[in-house]
């Protein structure tokens, strides 16, 4: 069935260094992908979001790339800081659906001081 | 401000004791869902909503209903409790119109079936 597969579950890094998450989808017609950040205990907050017309968007220390022909995406994150520990979650549309988002399973950051 | 509010944030029942977790927006969205979130599974759909009285099935209905009588309101009824609906549960809004695709969710409700 349509879904959204994301990796690696988990991922710890250095302060400072690179952070790469990446989702594949499998509906070719999917035209959104965000991703949402859900710090422990809190709700999840979208941080970034990409439509398919480009094919990558950055906002300060986070950036999101687009491959519509492989159909997958991915968060970089740069220069790592505590804070940005927290799950990841990214997202894509199914298509001909009024459901809006199907979510990845999710990615447990940790940046390691 | 702005929110999505759920109520209640935490709540221990026992199997079969019928409950209501209520959810709440004030920024007028036409959409509205609500998802359970499991360790390792990410956020499941549960049941969403288009607009007052227009409710749908996703991914994981079973156990669940729901309702939309006002655009602001979109409670999850759970009728008989079961202890593999303990849970995390969000609800979440957004705007159809603005085709943002953001979705605004509420702080999550900690739901615990002894």
């Amino acid at each position: 069935g349509e879904n959204v597969e994301q990796h690696p579950s988990t991922l710890s890094v250095q302060e400072g260094d690179s952070a790469v998450i990446k989702c594949t989808y499998s509906d070719s017609a999917s035209n959104y992908f965000p991703w949402y950040k859900q710090e422990l205990g809190k709700r999840p907050q979208l941080i970034i979001d990409i439509r398919s017309n480009v094919g990558e968007k950055k906002d300060q220390r986070i950036a999101v790339t687009l491959n519509k022909t492989a159909k997958h995406f991915s968060l970089h994150i740069t220069e790592t800081q505590p804070e940005d520990s927290a799950v990841y979650f990214c997202a894509a549309p199914l298509s001909g659906s009024a459901r809006q988002l199907t979510f990845g399973s999710g990615t447990q950051l940790t940046v390691l001081p | 401000e702005a929110q999505v509010t759920q109520n209640p944030r935490y709540l221990i029942t026992v199997t079969g004791k019928k409950l209501t977790v209520t959810c709440s927006q004030n920024m007028n969205h036409e959409y509205m869902s609500w998802y359970r979130q499991d360790p390792g599974l990410g956020l499941r759909q549960i049941y969403y909503s288009m607009n007052v009285e227009v409710t749908d099935k996703g991914d994981v209905p079973e156990g669940y209903k729901v309702s939309r009588k006002e655009k602001r309101n979109f409670p999850l009824i759970l009728e008989s409790p079961s202890p593999n609906q303990t849970s995390l549960y969000f609800c979440a809004s957004s705007s159809r119109t603005l085709n943002t695709g953001e979705l605004f969710f509420g702080e999550g409700s900690r739901l615990t079936v002894l």
